[in-house]
This record gives structure tokens, C-alpha cells and sequence, in this order.
């Protein structure tokens, strides 16, 4: 199985802020990774997917990059309503296979 | 608009079998590979199950292959994950999803998915 490490699993930011968050596969996975944001109580949200591309409707704060092993979600300037959880998920192989979640919370 | 709407959920005992569904609309259901997803009180994201557009090919977590079956009524624009030999550690809130473009897996990069339902409580406790 492909093993999706993500870092860091807490991150404490303040509106405005520029935030990174790092998502390493076992293996290569070529650009086959999502993004996803999670709130308390609701289902998951679709950011980014194919590592780069921005998902219909998402704010043009959050990109991503990468390809390979090594993936970053950077949102530009934290807004209010992006303290959630955030999760990176590849779809290069089954078992798909999540990180373990990046919290972002209010400093 | 897309809408998935899981049912079915409950508490059980262990051994116990249950049957979730997922009523879909807002979009041609039959066109959509789609797929279960699990996670456990405060935990992360887990991946299940999935099927493909048509029904044919299915896949499944190491977790639960072999107790869990997953299949889908076109004709009713409804999916189902049937959970049997349940044990503590499923116990989880269980949500379906739909692909974000396509009825099979076959094509690189397709399992990602930009529609989920807001899932239901399985609690397998004695």
C-alpha cells in the first residue's frame, strides 16, 4: 500500500497568514493526489485535484504543487473560514490511501 | 445539485451484519463510479470500498474484504455497502462519495471524488 505522510499534523495561524502544508507519498505517484477540507461535522470538500488543478468553486487562495513523492497545499492568505482539516489523498493505486490530516487553527 | 444521502446506520452487536445505502440525485447516477469512505470518532479519512458506473468492477480495503460487499441500483440511483462479521474497530461514521469525473477506475488519476454525503453512525458495541 501507498503510505501518505503528512506534516505538519497541527499548524496555529493567524488571518492573513500563508500557510504550507506538506504531503510525502512511499512511492511515486505521479501528479495523482487530491486535496481536501474538512470542518467539524461536515463532509470532506474537494480543493485540489491532479496535484495542481483547482477544483470548480474553490477560492484561487489555495494551490497546489508537486509531482512524484512530494506535495504541497499553500493557501495565500488564511481566511476565517479555512480553519478546518485538511487531508491529501492519492489516486494512483487502490487501496486509496489518505494522510493523516493537517489542523489549522486559530493562533 | 448533487445530493447523497446514506442511511442504514446504527448500533450492533459484534458479528452483527448491517446494510447502509446512499440515495443519489442531481446527476446521471449510472455515468459515476462511486465509493464508500469511513471515519472513526476523531480519527482521519478511510478508504472502503468502491464500484464502478455500471457495477461490474468493485474494490475493496484489506480491512474488509471478505465481510463487506458493496453494489449499486441504477435503476434507483442508489448505492449500498453491505457490512457483515462487523467488529469494534468499524465502528465509524460511514459517508459515500462520487468521482469527480467518470464510471470506472480504469483511467489514471480518476479516483478522486467532489461530491460526499454527510455519512452515518455505525457503532458495533456489545
Amino acid at each position: 500500500d501507498i503510505q501518505m505522510t503528512q506534516s505538519p499534523s497541527s499548524v496555529s495561524a493567524s488571518v492573513g497568514d500563508r500557510v504550507t502544508v506538506t504531503c510525502r507519498a512511499s512511492q511515486d505517484i505521479s501528479i495523482w493526489l487530491a486535496w481536501y477540507q474538512q470542518k467539524p461535522g461536515k463532509a470532506p470538500n474537494l480543493l485540489i485535484y491532479s496535484a495542481s488543478s483547482l477544483q470548480s468553486g474553490v477560492p484561487s487562495r489555495f494551490s497546489g504543487r508537486g509531482s512524484g513523492t512530494d506535495f504541497t497545499l499553500t493557501i495565500s492568505s488564511l481566511q476565517p473560514e479555512d480553519f478546518a482539516t485538511y487531508y491529501c489523498q492519492q489516486a494512483h493505486t487502490f487501496p486509496l490511501t489518505f494522510g493523516g490530516g493537517t489542523k489549522v487553527e486559530i493562533k | 445539485e448533487v445530493q447523497l444521502l446514506e442511511s442504514g446506520g446504527g448500533l450492533v452487536q459484534p458479528g452483527g451484519s448491517l446494510r447502509l445505502s446512499c440515495a443519489a440525485s442531481g446527476f446521471t447516477f449510472s455515468s459515476y463510479a462511486m465509493s464508500w469512505f469511513r471515519q472513526a470518532p476523531g480519527k482521519g479519512l478511510e478508504w472502503v470500498s468502491a464500484i464502478s458506473g455500471g457495477g461490474g468492477n468493485t474494490y475493496y480495503a484489506d480491512s474488509v474484504e471478505g465481510r463487506f460487499s458493496i453494489s449499486r441500483d441504477n435503476s434507483e440511483n442508489t448505492l449500498y455497502l453491505q457490512l457483515s462479521s462487523l467488529r469494534a474497530e468499524d465502528t465509524a461514521v460511514y459517508s459515500c462519495a462520487k468521482v469527480r469525473t467518470g464510471a470506472t477506475f480504469l483511467v489514471w488519476g480518476s479516483a478522486i471524488f467532489d461530491s460526499w454525503g454527510r455519512g452515518t453512525l455505525v457503532t458495533v458495541s456489545s
